[in-house]
């Protein structure tokens, strides 16, 4: 199993739809863990941190789930500025952190 | 944005040349890593820095190695640039070890 498992997808939305995407971690000691969007041919940015507690910014909700190993990402409203490929990052105890493969989202009018 | 630069931003090159990146921070974060991204693969860890002449593997390090000697650069050297290590470059900076990343624009190489 891959330490960080995300669906590639494409996720292909109308503008206005609540779109969510969830990614699996296996290690249990994981610390931290944060969702980046990177546009195509760019560098990843950062979008948000994903606390315990879950936590919102806007139109984004970030939710961690430790019982089960999993972090997501809620998107409401989508819109066509929102379309990018979304990465997961999980960091376990130590120096290393650790991408998922991306989820492309596709908001279309 | 996070001051983070890498040089040069495009290089081509054949088979069996030496090539080595460059990523200039100037934020004065302790970590830096360098991580390489192809299609099917995403963002792959290659080494990365946790403070001056600190340095370890990551996930693909075969082929590559890194030098820190400064705070604010970290080089990453193709010692023999082989085909399969086309692709494109990313470092990225840190300054906790579990902190957000800040990554630079990338490097695309392309070894012929």
């Amino acid at each position: 199993r891959k330490e960080v498992e995300q669906d590639p997808g494409p996720f292909n939305v109308p503008e206005g739809a609540t779109v969510a995407f969830n990614c699996t971690y296996s290690n249990s000691a994981s610390q931290s863990f944060f969702w980046y969007r990177q546009d195509c041919r760019k560098e990843p940015k950062l979008l948000m941190s994903v606390y315990s507690s879950g936590n919102e910014d806007g139109r984004f909700t970030a939710q961690l789930n430790r019982a089960s190993q999993y972090i997501s990402l809620l998107i409401r409203d989508s819109k066509l500025s929102d379309s990018a490929t979304y990465l997961c990052v999980v960091n376990p105890r130590g120096y290393i952190p650790t991408f998922g493969r991306g989820t492309s989202l596709i908001v279309h009018p | 944005d996070a001051g983070i630069t890498q040089s040069p931003r495009h290089k081509v090159t054949e088979t069996g040349t030496p090539v080595t990146l460059r990523c200039h921070q100037t934020e004065n974060h302790r970590y830096m890593y360098w991580y390489r991204q192809d299609p099917g693969h995403g963002l792959r860890l290659i080494h990365y820095s946790y403070g001056v002449k600190d340095t370890d593997k990551g996930e693909v390090s075969d082929g590559y190695s890194v030098s820190r000697s400064k705070t604010e650069d970290f080089l990453l050297t193709l010692e023999s640039a082989t085909s399969s290590q086309t692709s494109v470059y990313f470092c990225a900076i840190s300054e906790s070890s579990n902190g957000e990343l800040f990554f630079g624009e990338g490097s695309r190489l392309t070894v012929l």
